[in-house]
């Protein structure tokens, strides 16, 4: 059974550029999240798609966004890119996300951008 | 505001010990408990999933206890390999969606 797969694995871009990030969940999985993994703040939480949907929220400026299609992949976006968006963005699948019981989160390798 | 810790930062034994991760908590809202490992450069490895209504979970020699009333959780690793060697971080399930990590224990086990 395939894992999470984020595209790509290492991206360097310039200062006011934008970029999307992809994240393929495991099969059958609905639920995506999405994770920025800094060594300052160690790892925050952007959002959760679940069926297309954001269910919830971090606490990131509007310059983040993202969106989840009809086969559960999610792709993630930053405009307006700054040299503090350098980062590893994490990704992770779950079965779904209702009911009283959180299920097992499970994370991609990751795609290391640089901002320069 | 949920708040993660986990102590001590880093660690250094030798290789055979049993040690113990601590991670605390400062909501005991909490859906659930999930302790990662983190290789360098790498995404996590989940390692074990303790629900809120668990007192602790197994999985070889990984044992994760959960106490939600004083808002604590271990990781006891058995007889530690250098292959232990990584970053462990303990996330707690804030909603069904959303987990918030603590800064991680670096983990180095000397043969």
């Amino acid at each position: 059974k395939a894992g999470v797969t984020q595209t790509p694995r290492y991206l360097i871009k310039t200062r006011g550029q934008q970029v999307t990030l992809s994240c393929s969940p495991i099969s059958g999985h609905r639920s995506v999240s999405w994770y920025q993994q800094t060594p300052g703040q160690g790892l925050q939480f952007l959002f959760e798609y679940f069926s297309e949907t954001q269910r919830n929220k971090g606490n990131f400026p509007g310059r983040f966004s993202g969106r989840q299609f009809s086969n559960s992949r999610s792709e993630m976006n930053v405009s307006t890119l700054e040299l503090g968006d350098s980062a590893l963005y994490l990704c992770a699948s779950r079965t779904s996300g209702t009911g009283s019981l959180g299920t097992e989160a499970f994370f991609g390798q990751g795609t290391r951008l640089t901002v320069v | 505001k949920q708040e993660v810790t986990q102590i001590p930062a880093a660690l250094s034994v030798p290789e055979g010990e049993n040690l113990v991760l601590n991670c605390s908590f400062t909501d005991s809202a909490i859906y659930n408990l999930q302790w990662f490992r983190q290789d360098p450069g790498k995404g996590l490895t989940s390692l074990l999933l303790i629900q809120s209504s668990q007192r602790e979970q197994t999985s070889g020699r990984l044992n994760a206890s959960l106490d939600k009333s004083s808002g604590r959780s271990t990781l006891y690793i058995a007889a530690s390999q250098p292959g232990d060697s990584a970053t462990y971080l303990c996330a707690v399930g804030q909603g069904a969606q959303k987990l918030v990590f603590g800064q991680g224990t670096r983990l180095t086990i000397n043969p």
